[in-house]
């Protein structure tokens, strides 16, 4: 089945400890992204990579790190996450950056930062 | 950062009834818009994708037409259900960039 994982869907935890969200996608999509979702905003774009090793800033990049060492996983990494990162995350890919392709979301990550 | 906007922020319709929503977008260097549909608790999923001016989509009782000119799109969706309660989102795509522009969305809800 054609997915994009998410992991870990749920955490909590204290300022300043570094986490990483992991993603990864079985459909061998070249451009994948990081969103996140807040009360009343749309989705807003963290980072995006339109394949390996290629990667740039969305329009929220600040406090936030990716990598994307193959094909198949865009972890997003918080060095030293804060409360004002408290947030729905989804990773999603698509088969290329062009936008005609649609975009694949995964099931999403709540993050709560204390 | 460009804006995309959807109205109306919420509305409830009865089983039965047609509604339709609006996603407005900077007309300027467009090049695609997308509508997804969002059930709580899962991801958004694609519904359309629409590129040329004039484009009309379809999909069983859901619809949509795009204008790039004026820069709106609408969606509607006939005989709504209650399985059709979601929040459905539109994003704009400009010409040069690879950035979605996701509007907040429009959440329906269907009374049965």
């Amino acid at each position: 089945e054609a997915q994009v994982t998410q992991n870990p869907r749920y955490l909590i935890t204290v300022t300043g400890k570094k986490l990483t969200v992991t993603c990864s996608q079985n459909m061998n999509h070249e451009y994948m992204s990081w969103y996140r979702q807040d009360p009343g905003l749309g989705l807003r774009q963290i980072y995006y990579s339109m394949n390996v090793e290629v990667t740039d800033k969305g329009d929220v990049p600040e406090g936030y790190k990716v990598s994307r060492k193959e094909k198949r996983n865009f972890p997003l990494i918080l060095e030293s996450p804060s409360p004002n990162q408290t947030s729905l995350y989804f990773c999603a890919s698509s088969f290329s950056g062009l936008s005609g392709n649609t975009i694949y979301f995964g099931e999403g990550s709540w993050l709560t930062v204390v | 950062i460009l804006n995309v906007e959807q109205s109306p922020q919420s509305l409830h319709v009865q089983e039965g009834d047609s509604t339709n929503f609006t996603c407005s977008f900077p007309s300027s260097n467009f090049y695609a818009l997308h509508w997804y549909r969002w059930e709580t608790a899962k991801s958004p999923k694609a519904l359309f994708v629409m590129t040329l001016n004039g484009d009309e989509k379809k999909k069983g009782r859901i619809s949509a037409t795009l204008n790039t000119k004026e820069g709106y799109s609408y969606l509607y969706i006939k005989g709504s259900q209650p399985e059709d309660s979601a929040t459905y989102l539109c994003a704009s795509i400009t010409s040069g960039t690879y950035k979605y522009i996701f509007g907040t969305g429009t959440r329906l809800k269907v009374l049965a």
